[in-house]
């Protein structure tokens, strides 16, 4: 079964804790993507990676880290520093070069008490 | 930089009514354009694309022509179900020399609400 898996799809946690958003890919995508969602707001782009061990900042990066040690995956870290850190964060991932189309995952709703 | 303005929502339509949804850009250059539509509590699903100016993108029934000498992108549907209420993304991208490609611009979304 083929696809971009994000987990969990609904993420409590306290603030001031730090937390790992999942995503995993088996579709031999060499890109990956973070967005956030919030209502009204459209997309934006947190971070991003083209290939293996290597990432780039998005638009709003600040109070987020990210690794990619591995092809298939590329988790999220929500740091005690983001400010206002409750949305819908999803993840997407892009072909080889020369495509640009993106796929995104079912997202993960997080919600900071 | 780069910009994507959509028209606000929510739009409520009839079913089997024409649907327009508008999209302009601003950008430096000529990007790919894309439609993506969203299900409540769901993921964003491509729904058609443009990769040059007066490409016309096409699927399930949606249309949406590249209108360089416009900045546009606007997605149309003839005549609408209830299951196409949803909310409708527009977006841009550019893709470097090399294939690689920075994240989408997005628009801020369009409520789309389909009435029996």
């Amino acid at each position: 079964d083929g696809g971009i898996t994000q987990s969990p799809k609904y993420l409590f946690r306290k603030e001031g804790q730090n937390v790992t958003l999942s995503c995993e890919q088996n579709l031999n995508h060499d890109a990956m993507y973070w967005y956030r969602q919030d209502p009204g707001q459209g997309l934006r782009l947190i971070y991003y990676s083209q290939i293996v061990n290597d990432f780039q900042k998005g638009d709003i990066a600040e109070g987020y880290s990210v690794s990619r040690e591995k092809k298939e995956s590329f988790p999220l870290t929500v740091t005690s520093a983001q400010k206002n850190p409750t949305a819908f964060y999803l993840c997407a991932t892009r072909r080889a070069s020369g495509q640009n189309e993106q796929f995104f995952g079912p997202g993960t709703r997080l919600t900071v008490l | 930089g780069n910009s994507v303005t959509q028209m606000e929502g929510p739009v409520t339509l009839s079913e089997e009514a024409f649907l327009t949804i508008n999209c302009t850009y601003t950008a430096t250059g000529y990007p790919s354009l894309f439609w993506y539509v969203q299900y409540p509590g769901e993921g964003l699903q491509l729904l058609l694309k443009a990769t040059k100016a007066d490409d016309k993108g096409s699927n399930k029934g949606f249309e949406a022509t590249y209108r360089k000498e416009t900045t546009s992108f606007h997605l149309e549907k003839g005549s609408v179900q209830v299951s196409d209420s949803a909310v409708y993304f527009c977006a841009l991208i550019f893709t470097y020399s090399g294939g690689g490609a920075d994240g989408l611009t997005f628009g801020k979304g369009t409520h789309l609400i389909i009435q029996p």
